[in-house]
């Protein structure tokens, strides 16, 4: 089973609509992370979260917030989603302080028309 | 802030041969350096990675070398194999950072049969 899961795989919308991409992890990791990968730059890290109280920007922030609902849930949303936010979309978790390592969903194909 | 450049972008070689991907890093204060392997349809997986205080860590056909000075590092693959055909990214990082990691642009390997 996989340790962290992501919903849903595929999207399409229409700009100017308000969409939830969903993770949920059974690591028991503390640490969340949401990326999105473009083709030739690799993964850009949008937000992340060290525990349900603490959000954080990331390099790309805009036009995206997110919630920590709990330990195990990380959610990321776009609201009023435009075309060049589509994308692939990851959510990663780890354990924390020292333990860096990075586990990735399997990722949720966001195509915005 | 932490910059990763990786090359090249894409790298074909015959089944059997070696493949060498070379990434380098700007932020000298980074200390962990993972490299992660993308298969077509999946996210990021953790393949191997390295702590500044070690030159070289080894794990079957894969290893990866450090260069602090320089501030380069490579994944070498050796007696490579077609389920080695994948998108592989390398990646930095410093524990003052946070658990942020800055990944490269991304290396598309082929293995020809």
């Amino acid at each position: 089973d996989a340790d962290v899961t992501q919903t849903p795989r595929n999207r399409i919308t229409k700009t100017g609509k308000r969409i939830m991409l969903e993770c949920s992890q059974t690591k028991g990791h503390d640490r969340m992370y949401w990326y999105r990968q473009d083709p030739g730059l690799g993964l850009r890290l949008i937000y992340y979260s060290f525990d349900v109280k603490d959000i954080n920007k990331g390099e790309i922030s805009d036009g995206y917030s997110v919630s920590r609902q709990a330990q195990a849930k990380f959610s990321l949303s776009l609201e009023s989603a435009i075309p060049n936010q589509t994308a692939l979309y990851f959510c990663a978790t780890s354990a924390g302080t020292g333990v860096p390592e990075q586990y990735f969903g399997p990722g949720t194909r966001l195509t915005v028309t | 802030g932490e910059n990763v450049e990786q090359h090249p972008s894409t790298l074909s070689v015959q089944e059997g041969d070696s493949a060498v991907i070379k990434c380098t890093y700007s932020d000298s204060a980074s200390n962990y350096f993972p490299w992660y392997k993308q298969e077509l349809g999946k996210g990021p997986q953790l393949i191997i990675d390295i702590r500044s205080n070690v030159g070289e860590k080894k794990d079957q056909r894969i290893a990866v070398t450090l260069n602090k000075t320089a501030k380069h590092f490579s994944l070498h693959i050796t007696e490579t194999q077609p389920e080695d055909s994948a998108v592989y990214f390398c990646a930095a990082s410093s524990y003052s950072s946070a658990s942020k990691i800055i990944f490269g642009s991304g290396t598309r390997l082929s293995i020809r049969p």
